[in-house]
């Protein structure tokens, strides 16, 4: 069964950092891209980033560029989002996702909630 | 930036009806659209992909078909654990981008 584990969210103050993570199981984590995608407080989801699957080419969100960087370490089975220079408007749920050939989202982790306040 | 404008925002239904969302690409993305479902204080689960195959496990009377630019899901006869909300998004090309949601609530 394929499985996706998101941790690491928690209270932080603007300007501080924060790293999720998202642990998989169930498939070949090796073989596979994998994305962010936020959702704030009562809105949309918002695609974030995506690395492919030997680490080597990463995407961002115009929103994030710079500030945050996706990997992977595929002995562990574990995709990264490490977030700097944390913004009130990062505020939101944010959730790991498999894509397959196509860029669809098959599988999504069950999300972990970043909140950016003083 | 491909906008995917998804359309309406909310609807109110009865189960048993039959209930159409539509998504409208800024431009051509081919077949490259997923339609999600979100449930309160879940993940999204993956419905349609491709614009019209059916993921498996879904249950077919949710539906997808494609008209150039314009895309609808369609669920024939809705049930009760269908009221959630919906979501399209275009995989053509990065960024990748979702329509805003449609709720689907009991009238």
């Amino acid at each position: 069964e394929v499985q996706l584990v998101d941790s690491g969210g928690g209270l932080v103050q603007p300007g501080g950092s924060l790293r999720l993570s998202c642990a998989a199981s169930g498939f070949t984590f090796s073989s596979h891209w994998m994305h962010w995608v936020r959702q704030a407080p009562g809105k949309g989801l918002v695609w974030v980033s995506r690395i492919n699957s030997d680490g080597s080419t990463t995407t961002y969100a115009d929103s994030v560029k710079g500030r945050f960087t996706i990997s992977r370490d595929n002995a562990k089975n574990t995709l990264y989002l490490q977030m700097n220079s944390l913004r009130a408007e990062d505020t939101a749920v944010y959730y790991c996702a498999r894509s397959n050939a196509t860029r669809t989202f098959d599988y999504w982790g069950q999300g972990t909630l970043v909140t950016v306040s003083s | 930036d491909i906008q995917m404008t998804q359309s309406p925002s909310s609807l109110s239904a009865s189960v048993g009806d039959r209930v159409t969302i539509t998504c409208r690409a800024s431009q051509s993305i081919s077949s490259y659209l997923n339609w999600y479902q979100q449930k309160s204080g879940k993940a999204p689960e993956l419905l349609i992909y491709a614009a019209s195959s059916l993921q498996s496990g879904v249950p077919s009377r949710f539906s997808g078909s494609a008209s150039g630019t314009d895309f609808t899901l369609t669920i024939s006869s809705l049930q009760p654990e269908d009221f959630a909300t919906y979501y399209c998004q275009q995989s053509y090309t990065t960024p990748l981008t979702f329509g805003g949601g449609t709720k689907v609530e009991s009238k």
